[in-house]
């Protein structure tokens, strides 16, 4: 199993630039999870999905981050328009329904500059 | 307000000593902790999961204690190798069946020969 795959794995770009994360979860898995890491806040849920369907979205923090995860293969975290703040490694994570365990997959380190 | 705490400060130990870390947390009623690892420019790997019935849990070197009256657990590693060198991260779930984590900051674990 290759495992979670994220892509890309770094990203450069300048403020106002829309950035978007690619994430491809474990095959049969149905919980899929965005998560951001910064050394200040250190690793924050932003959404998940069950079955495709975001369940929570609490923890996106403004109408610049959006995620769509359009078949259970795939999803996306979208910033429009990015800014420095914006600068952390994001981590996408699934998990079958029967266990607790999340799987993480290798992160995007973003940098806005 | 929810809050787990990690010690922040990095725990240093010599080569086949046992480590020891702590997870406190407050305001959560959890039904299960989890243990993550995290090597530098990686995501979590998932360690072991303990649950609130359950006093202690072993598997290997580590063990994970959950003492649900002190809301504390404590994570061992036994006769620790370098190879152990990483930051160690506890995670409760908010609420009860949510799928959410809220993570701890971690603890820097290093092991020297």
């Amino acid at each position: 199993d290759a495992g979670v795959i994220q892509s890309p794995r770094h990203e450069v770009t300048e403020m106002g630039q829309e950035v978007t994360l690619r994430c491809k979860p474990i095959s049969g898995h149905n919980s899929l999870f965005w998560y951001r890491q910064t050394m200040m806040r250190g690793l924050e849920l932003l959404i998940y999905f069950n079955n495709n369907v975001p369940i929570d979205d609490s923890g996106m923090p403004e109408d610049r981050f959006s995620a769509k995860m359009p078949n259970a293969s795939f999803s996306t975290l979208k910033i429009q328009p990015s800014e420095p703040r914006d600068s952390a490694v994001y981590f996408c994570a699934s998990r079958t329904a029967l266990a607790y365990e999340q799987y993480f997959g290798p992160g995007t380190r973003l940098t806005v500059t | 307000s929810q809050k787990i705490e990690q010690n922040s400060e990095a725990l240093n130990i010599q080569e086949g000593k046992t480590a020891t870390l702590t997870c406190n947390y407050t305001n959560y009623s959890p039904a299960y902790l989890q243990w993550y690892r995290q090597d530098p420019g990686r995501g979590p790997v998932f360690l072991l999961l303990i649950r609130e019935n359950e006093k202690e849990k072993r598997k290997e070197r580590l063990k994970v204690t959950f003492d649900t009256t002190l809301k504390q657990s404590l994570f061992h590693i036994t006769a620790s190798q370098p190879a152990d060198s990483a930051t160690y991260l506890c995670a409760l779930e908010r609420g009860r069946n949510t799928g959410k984590l809220i993570f701890g900051q971690g603890t820097t674990l290093q092991v020297k020969p």
